[in-house]
């Protein structure tokens, strides 16, 4: 496997169901992403995990868990979700570095897995 | 406020014609970051390019080119002699340097290219 992957690429489950995303990098990277994209809408961070801690949780609904046991993986526990939480859940990761000048970090670009395609019924 | 401004929405252009997409953002930082990605239909979202606010040359990458303006807060995108498998959505992103973790994304600009 190279790059970043996502499972299952496609999920349909029900208000009352409790699923979970996966992604793993294996590019090496210390910084993993979670984003949602709803159609017309810019894509929406959720989370943020830089060396397995999380960094950034932008207000996102209890009903969304992520957890990050190591630096390669990443999931999104789902569980009641509503029929609006269905788009399009992508996972991205970056290798952010200190430059050494000053506590400078230079930030990277982020790579991006093929998403799941979530439909809430 | 919208950091990243994309103001076109759809573009179609008939192969072979050039195109650009324009890009606007907003920030107090004076040290930040601008990406382009594009997003085919199958969805992953593929990097294209990055650039620092303090490397203001322009670049070209085959038929691609950004062309950066601080002075107008503009990163546009241009395609030269456009085919049909540059039809995708195309997003700006702008991460700053004080607000490192966050990614700010435009609404992205749609591209279809006719044959």
């Amino acid at each position: 496997e190279t790059g970043v992957t996502q499972t299952p690429r496609h999920l349909v489950m029900g208000m009352t169901n409790k699923k979970s995303l996966k992604c793993e990098q294996h590019l090496g990277h210390n910084a993993m992403y979670w984003y949602k994209q709803s159609a017309k809408k810019p894509l929406e961070l959720m989370f943020v995990y830089s060396l397995e801690e999380r960094v950034e949780n932008n207000s996102v609904p209890s009903r969304f868990s992520p957890e990050c046991p190591n630096s390669s993986h990443l999931f999104l526990h789902l569980h009641t979700l509503q029929p609006e939480d269905s788009a399009l859940y992508l996972c991205a990761s970056s290798q952010d570095r200190l430059t050494g000048l000053a506590g400078g970090v230079s930030y990277n670009e982020q790579f991006f897995g093929p998403g799941t395609r979530l439909t809430v019924l | 406020a919208q950091k990243v401004t994309q103001a076109q929405t759809e573009i179609s252009v008939v192969e072979k014609e050039d195109v650009t997409l324009d890009c606007v953002y907003e920030t107090r930082d004076t040290t930040y970051y601008l990406f382009w990605y594009k997003q085919p239909p199958s969805g992953e979202l593929v990097f294209l390019i990055r650039r620092n606010s303090f490397d203001e040359q322009n670049e070209i990458s085959g038929r691609y080119s950004w062309n950066f303006q601080k002075s107008t807060s503009s990163f546009n995108f241009t395609i030269t002699a456009s085919q049909v498998v540059d039809s995708a959505v195309y997003f700006c992103a702008l991460r700053q340097y004080n607000t490192g973790n966050q990614f700010y994304f435009g609404t992205g600009t749609s591209l279809t290219v006719i044959p």
